[in-house]
């Protein structure tokens, strides 16, 4: 079965230094991989996705991630944390059954707050 | 392009009554699908329509029912509402049924409470 684990719960960092939020997946073939933020009271934005094209992706607002198969990890960082970072982060696998479904898992999520 | 759109924004009911919440996709959208988000349960996926067909089902009792009509739109409907079913139920929607490059993109969600 195809599933995320967050390896974080909470991660706090200091206004400009890197943000390193940890994501692990099991999947039995390749998978379809998704960061989404959520803002207090905010829906869901998605950041960026994988989808086999290249190991290296980047998203919005500065952050990106690399799809490591060998390490079976999605790691998301952004070299320079800004105060309005501050938010909860999903990593989230699309159970892509040939296409046919759109069901997506969600990892835990990981509080990121970020010190002035 | 308008975003998806979810009515009401907050819902109070109490043990027992139904509640059926409403999401607009993005324009020219296919698919729609439902989420719960609890504090201790995190974010699980309820179901998803495709052309006013359920195409995926997820672990929820028969109380948790949809529907999508011809344009797209989907409503969802809780009956005989439990303590347990208070959450933000979030909608999503995407061009087509799946596909590894298939994107969701959520609505700001339905704060429901039950008292």
């Amino acid at each position: 079965a195809q599933s995320v684990t967050q390896l974080d719960s909470h991660v706090s960092v200091s206004e400009g230094t890197p943000v390193l939020l940890r994501c692990n997946y099991s999947s039995s073939y390749s998978p379809s991989l998704f960061w989404y933020v959520q803002h207090p009271n905010k829906g869901l934005q998605l950041l960026l996705k994988y989808t086999s094209a290249a190991t290296l992706v980047k998203g919005i607002n500065g952050f990106e991630a690399e799809f490591k198969k060998s390490e079976t990890s999605f790691h998301l960082t952004k070299p320079s944390a800004h105060m309005s970072d501050a938010a909860e982060y999903f990593c989230v696998v699309n159970l892509n059954y040939g296409g046919a479904t759109n069901k997506l898992i969600f990892g835990t999520g990981t509080l990121l707050a970020v010190q002035p | 392009k308008a975003g998806v759109t979810q009515t009401p924004r907050y819902l109070i009911k109490t043990r027992g009554q139904q509640v059926t919440l409403s999401c607009s996709p993005i324009s020219g959208h296919r698919s729609v699908s439902w989420y719960q988000q609890t504090p201790g349960q995190g974010l699980q996926f309820l179901f998803e329509y495709f052309s006013e067909t359920q195409r995926n089902k997820g672990n929820f009792p028969g109380r948790f029912s949809g529907r999508q009509f011809s344009n797209s739109r989907s409503e969802m409907n809780v009956s005989t509402l439990e303590l347990g079913d208070s959450a933000l139920y979030l909608c999503a929607s995407s061009l087509s049924a799946g596909g590894a490059t298939d994107t969701q993109y959520f609505g700001p969600g339905t704060r429901l409470t039950v008292l």
